[in-house]
């Protein structure tokens, strides 16, 4: 059965204090991996698609990897206003319905 | 970017009514779009598969005679809530995917129902 696991399920760093949030997966073909930022109240915003092991997106403070197995949202020298709910979700590639399958979330807090 | 709207934006209602929410891609078409539901502080749950000119596919254990679908247009697909209960209050969020971008999902800012 596909699955998607993320952690932590909650994180708080101080600003400026690196750190990696993790998304593991079990697929049947990986059509592709998907970050989004969720703000509270509002919709997913689209932050990055992996499709292959290897590939890395970056994009500001963050850089999103993808191995076979895992992918990581790495957050650098992070500010107060990086603080919100990242999703990961996949796409598997047999069905070809398009839907994607999330984790349950990592909420970071960043303190100023 | 791709920008998807959603309407209303926030909606309470009385127990019993119907409530229709629409969800809209506003620079791409979608022959399909998605229809999610999320509880506070959970994941987003997939309710259905909404398709242009067909009709919706519904997830495991969802109503499909209490939440209606309906893809009138490659911009255009509605939700709507029947005779809502206060169960029925949650977030509803609506994606589409852009196959500009590797049919990348980008979501609606959501719904809030609540229903008294």
């Amino acid at each position: 059965e596909d699955q998607v696991t993320q952690s932590p399920e909650a994180l708080r760093l101080q600003e400026g204090e690196s750190s990696s949030l993790n998304c593991s997966y079990t697929v049947s073909g990986l059509r592709g991996l998907f970050w989004y930022r969720q703000d509270p109240g509002k919709g997913p915003e689209f932050l990055f698609t992996l499709y292959s092991a290897g590939e890395e997106k970056e994009k500001e403070r963050l850089k999103a990897t993808l191995t076979k197995k895992e992918s990581f949202l790495h957050i650098t020298a992070p500010k107060p206003e990086d603080s919100a709910t990242y999703l990961c979700a996949v796409q598997e590639g047999k069905s070809n319905t398009g839907k994607l399958i999330f984790g349950q979330g990592t909420t970071l807090q960043v303190k100023p | 970017g791709a920008v998807v709207s959603q309407h209303p934006s926030r909606v309470i209602c009385k127990s019993g009514t119907s409530v229709k929410i629409e969800c809209r891609s506003l620079d791409f078409q979608a022959t399909t779009m998605f229809w999610y539901r999320q509880f506070p502080k959970q994941s987003l749950m997939l309710m259905a598969t909404s398709n242009e000119g067909s009709k919706a596919t519904y997830e495991q254990g969802v109503e499909k005679d209490k939440f209606l679908i309906n893809h009138a247009s490659l911009t255009l697909s509605t939700l709507t809530v029947t005779s809502a209960h206060p169960e029925d209050s949650s977030f509803y969020i609506c994606s589409a995917p852009w196959r500009g971008r590797g049919d990348t999902q980008y979501f609606g800012p959501g719904t809030r129902l609540t229903v008294l």
